[in-house]
């Protein structure tokens, strides 16, 4: 079976400073998406950076970037210049490849950004 | 503008008393997922309808259940709630099962069982 696992609970980062929340993941599929959520008090999902499995260049939008390293199944999220708005709890989560829908989500990681 | 509307946005009900939570979705999206998200636990799916065609993960209890009438609405009903069952239920809707296919979140319901 498929698991997501984020080792950080919490993290907090200084406005306009980078961090990086990690991610790793196990699974025995080739085919595969992975993606960071983002979770503000709003509760509403929202997607921040997906990966396609096959694709070996990092995803990148904007101030996000993932190191998707394969290998070492690990998807780890880096927040550049971190703005207040970014604080909300992240999580990773992971899809199979065809014609499947269910994401498998790590346990998250809450981050605060102090001013 | 909201696409994927969750209410109540919380929910109190008791032991046992059954309780319905409604999602609806202004997207016309084939697909409706629900997932259950517990205090400090990942996201966990429930189940999903694609069209009319209801799809149940094999983990979740038979004490969940749910409807999709038609296109826009999905509703979630719990027939005894337990102290167990307290938890985040989001919403979520996606075009098609494609494993590419963004997924649209709703805002979820906070249930509480007294």
């Amino acid at each position: 079976a498929q698991t997501v696992t984020q080792s950080q609970p919490e993290m907090s980062v200084q406005e306009a400073e980078t961090v990086t929340l990690s991610c790793t993941y196990d699974t025995s599929e080739s085919d595969y998406y992975l993606f960071w959520y983002k979770q503000p008090p709003s509760r509403q999902m929202i997607l921040v950076i997906r990966q396609e499995a096959y694709k070996q260049q990092n995803a990148t939008e904007n101030r996000f970037s993932v190191n998707f390293q394969k290998a070492a199944k690990s998807f780890s999220l880096k927040i550049s210049d971190s703005q207040l708005g970014d604080a909300a709890m992240y999580f990773c989560a992971y899809r199979r490849g065809g014609a499947t829908n269910k994401l498998i989500f790590g346990t998250g990681t809450l981050l605060a950004v102090q001013p | 503008d909201a696409m994927v509307i969750q209410n109540p946005r919380y929910q109190v009900t008791q032991f046992g008393k059954p309780v319905t939570l409604s999602c609806s979705q202004t997207l016309n999206h084939n697909v409706m997922y629900w997932y259950q998200q517990k205090s400090s636990q990942a996201p966990k799916l429930l189940f999903h309808y694609y069209d009319k065609d209801f799809n149940n993960e094999a983990d979740t209890p038979d004490n969940f259940q749910s409807r999709r009438p038609n296109t826009s609405f999905c509703f979630l009903d719990i027939r005894s709630p337990g102290l167990g069952d307290a938890a985040m239920y989001l919403c979520a809707t996606s075009r098609q099962v494609r494993v590419n296919e963004k997924l649209f979140f709703g805002s979820g319901t906070q249930l509480s069982v007294l």
